[in-house]
């Protein structure tokens, strides 16, 4: 079964500043998905940024951008240039990939953000 | 990427009844997922609905608890039965459109007293 770990239950960061959220992952799938959510007080679920495993590039998106690590089983998202619109809990997911059907997400705990002023 | 409404969008509802919680999506998909959120805690799959066939639970998840409709391809249910306080979560259904990762409604915050 896989798994994946957030071990920072919460963080903070000065705005403009950079931030680096962990996360680490447990699987046998050499062929998979991982994402990061964001989900601020107003509860929607956001997807942030998506990585397949096949792809040796790290995703980038604007200020968001990963470090993914296949043999570490790592998967951490930065985020530059922290804004306070940023403040929200974060989670990392995986999904295994079938063949083009879908399958479902695997949540870690989550990290609540915190960006200050 | 889709559209996805989900109502209501909070309640508090008495221990021992029952509520049903609506996920209309903009555009056809083939499958559709039930997550709950308890309090302070991250996402879990209840169940995954498609259309014209039975839904398939996750364990520790029951369909006489959280029986799911899917009459259609742009359109699902989720009865939360016998509330009991412990059921107090937040309920967001999800969906995979045609083209792009899987997208949240804007889920549903139940209260039981």
């Amino acid at each position: 079964a896989q798994t994946v770990t957030q071990s920072q239950p919460e963080m903070s960061v000065q705005e403009a500043e950079t931030v680096t959220l962990s996360c680490t992952y447990d699987t046998s799938e050499s062929n998979y998905y991982l994402f990061w959510y964001k989900q601020p007080p107003s509860r929607q679920m956001i997807l942030v940024i998506r990585q397949e495993a096949y792809k040796q590039q790290n995703a980038t998106e604007n200020r968001f951008s990963v470090n993914f690590q296949k043999a570490a089983k790592s998967f951490s998202l930065k985020i530059s240039d922290s804004q306070l619109g940023d403040t929200a809990m974060y989670f990392c997911a995986f999904m295994k990939h079938n063949g083009g059907a879908t399958n479902k997400l695997i949540f870690g705990t989550g990290t609540l953000l915190a960006v200050q002023p | 990427s889709a559209v996805i409404s989900q109502k209501p969008s909070r309640d508090i509802c008495q221990r021992g009844t029952s509520l049903t919680i609506q996920c209309q999506v903009d555009s056809q998909v083939t499958m559709m997922f039930w997550y709950r959120q308890q309090p302070g805690q991250s996402l879990t799959l209840i169940a995954t609905a498609n259309q014209g066939s039975e839904a398939t639970y996750e364990s520790g998840f029951v369909i006489d608890k959280f029986p799911i409709s899917r009459p259609n391809l742009t359109f699902s249910t989720l009865t939360v039965s016998n509330m009991s306080p412990e059921d107090s979560s937040i309920y967001l259904c999800s969906v995979v459109p045609p083209a792009g990762p899987q997208h949240f409604g804007d889920g549903t915050r139940l209260s039981i007293l």
